[in-house]
């Protein structure tokens, strides 16, 4: 079974850009979670997708939005760029978001210069 | 909001000996307890969790137990090996909710 695929890997973007980051979860997996990591920090929930519904969200401004597509994969949106959105983003899929096991994927690596 | 305090943020512990991490949460309503490892440079995993029915729960040298009553669960990992080295995160949710996440433990073992 293919584990949650994230890409690309490595992004660097200038201030004031757009970017876009996808996931896509283990198959039959309904759930994805989005995750913002800094470098010793802990794990910043952002949001989550359930059967293409945001069903949870966290305390991040708007220029981080997300959707879900039928087929369950996700996509990442962050506009206007800041210095300070540099980070590791971590997707997690699993299979319905209730109080199951998160599989993580291995993340994409953000850097805004 | 719903927090879950993890303690403590580095834990240094000689190989062979005994390490323990606590997490204490806040809702009441929290069914699911998962404990996550993430090695450097790696994604988390989960190691092992319990819910909200079980005490304890063990497999093999790593343990976890869990008090409903005063809201906090721990991790024991015992005969602790070089390999044990990374961050840990606990975590707490209700169904359908999203986890709340512990800071992390960094934990050192040193030979």
């Amino acid at each position: 079974k293919a584990g949650v695929t994230q890409t690309p890997r490595y992004l660097i973007k200038t201030r004031g850009q757009q970017v876009t980051l996808s996931c896509s979860p283990i198959s039959g997996h309904r759930s994805v979670s989005w995750y913002q990591q800094t470098p010793g920090q802990g794990l910043q929930f952002l949001f989550e997708y359930f059967s293409e519904t945001q069903r949870n969200k966290g305390n991040f401004p708007g220029r981080f939005s997300g959707r879900q597509f039928s087929n369950s994969r996700s996509e990442m949106n962050v506009s206007t760029l800041e210095l300070g959105d540099s980070a590791l983003y971590l997707c997690a899929s699993s299979p319905s978001g209730a109080s199951g096991e998160a599989f993580f994927g291995q993340g994409t690596r953000l850097t805004v210069v | 909001g719903e927090n879950v305090e993890q303690h403590p943020s580095t834990l240094s512990v000689q190989e062979g000996d005994s390490a323990v991490i606590k997490c204490t949460y806040s809702d009441s309503a929290s069914n699911y307890f998962p404990w996550y490892k993430q090695e450097l440079g790696k994604r988390p995993q989960l190691i092992i969790d319990i819910r909200s029915n079980v005490g304890e729960k063990k497999d093999q040298r790593i343990a976890v137990t869990l008090n409903k009553t005063a809201k906090h669960f721990s991790l024991h990992i015992t005969e602790t090996q070089p390999e044990d080295s990374a961050v840990y995160f606990c975590a707490a949710s209700r169904s359908n909710y999203q986890l709340i996440w512990g800071a992390g433990t960094k934990l050192i073992i040193k030979p």
